[in-house]
Formats: structure tokens, C-alpha cells, sequence
């Protein structure tokens, strides 16, 4: 059975730095490209950033350079480095797999991590 | 930069009948669209993909259609586990950007 764990959100500042984490089972990793994707309370679903599988990364321009993404496959985990947030970053953070490469159809998604971003 | 526009925001159906939700790109994304519906507190779940084709495990009662910049799914006969909040989504552009819809939320009438 494919699951997605995510873990790592929290109450931070801004300015403050968060690590997510992603931990996959039930398939291959290093097969698959993986993505994370936001939703802010009450709102809708915004695509963050995602990792191919040669470590070729992608970000949406929100958060591009504030936020790394990275893969382990040998820990069968991806991360999102998050740096220098914002109260905009406040969100529900989930990690989704990518049926096929170079796409964002998700066919498996995890229960997601909450990020608040306050003062 | 592609917007997935859904229509209505929210729907009021009856257990039972028939509902039918709408998407439009602003420009074609050919039938690289997904529907998937999403519970509160719980994980987005793919219902459709490739504008018609049923993921594994969704019931018959769910259909999806349409190419090129209209989309269309239905529930055929409504039961309770169906009302959610449903979302449509292109994947037709690489890389990533918005492909999202706002949401649909069809509740019970």
C-alpha cells in the first residue's frame, strides 16, 4: 500500500526556517518524481515545488530561492527546506506523488503537515 | 500561464440525484485534466484522470469528460460520503505553475 507521511510543521516566526520531511513507502522512490503542494486555511491548493528523479528540482516563484527540496531514496524520505517565511507560507503542507515524470497528476497524496507562520 | 476556472463554488444537491460540476482552462490542456475530491482533514483523493478515465477503486457512479479547455465531472447518484469539496486540475504544463481549480463544494441539500 503506497503511504505518504509528512512531518516537520510547527509555529515559527517570520524570517524563521522549518525542514519538512516526507516519508514514502509502499513503491520505489527513486522511480517516481515527487512534489509538495500548499493549502492556506480556507483556501485552495497551491503547487510549491517539486523533485524529478535526478534530483532536478522545481519551484513556483512564491518560494523560489527561500525554499530547497531534496530527496533521499536510500532513506525512501523527501525534505522542503523552508527559509526566510512569511505569514503567507502559513498552510497545510502536503507531499504528492507523480503518476508519471514530468507531470503534476497525483495519484497518492499524504494527510499533510501544518505550517503557521506568526509572531 | 493556464487558469482552471470551476463553476459553481458550491453546489446544493439531494442524496440521490445527479450531480454535475464544471471546469474550463483558459487555454486547451488537450485531456490532461484530473478531478480528485477532498475531505476535511483528510488526504486530496484522485477520482479522474486524462479528462475520463476512473483511478483505481472509484466507484462508476463518478464520470468525467470534456477536451481542450471545457471539463466536466459527474456524480451520478449521490450518497453520503460523496459531499466534499471537489477540485480540478491540469497537468498539461511543465514546469509546474498554478493547475489548480478553486474548488467546488457540493453539500447537501
Amino acid at each position: 500500500e503506497v503511504q505518504l507521511v509528512e512531518s516537520g510543521g510547527g509555529l515559527v516566526q517570520p524570517g524563521g526556517s522549518l525542514r519538512l520531511s516526507c516519508a514514502a513507502s509502499g513503491f520505489t522512490l527513486r522511480n517516481y518524481d515527487m512534489h509538495w503542494v500548499r493549502q492556506g486555511t480556507g483556501k485552495g491548493l497551491e503547487w510549491v515545488s517539486a523533485v524529478g528523479t535526478a534530483d532536478d528540482p522545481y519551484y513556483s516563484g512564491s518560494v523560489k530561492g527561500r525554499f530547497t527540496i531534496s530527496r533521499d531514496n536510500a532513506k525512501n524520505s523527501v525534505y522542503l527546506q523552508m527559509n526566510s517565511l512569511r505569514a503567507e507560507d502559513t498552510g497545510l503542507y502536503f507531499c504528492a506523488r507523480a503518476l508519471y515524470r514530468g507531470t503534476t497528476l497525483f495519484d497518492y497524496w499524504g494527510q499533510g503537515t501544518r505550517v503557521t507562520v506568526s509572531s | 500561464e493556464i487558469v482552471m476556472t470551476q463553476s459553481p463554488a458550491t453546489l446544493s444537491v439531494s442524496p440521490g440525484e445527479r450531480a454535475t460540476l464544471s471546469c474550463r482552462a483558459s487555454q486547451t490542456v488537450s485531456s490532461k485534466v484530473v478531478w480528485f475530491q477532498q475531505k476535511p482533514g483528510q488526504a486530496p483523493r484522485l477520482l479522474i484522470y486524462g479528462a475520463d478515465t476512473r483511478a483505481t477503486g472509484i466507484p462508476a457512479r463518478f464520470s468525467g469528460s470534456g477536451s481542450g479547455t471545457e471539463f466536466t465531472l459527474t456524480i451520478s447518484s449521490l450518497q453520503s460520503e460523496d459531499f466534499a469539496v471537489y477540485y480540478c486540475q491540469q497537468y498539461y504544463t511543465w514546469p509546474p505553475g498554478d493547475s489548480f481549480g478553486q474548488g467546488t463544494k457540493l453539500e447537501i441539500k
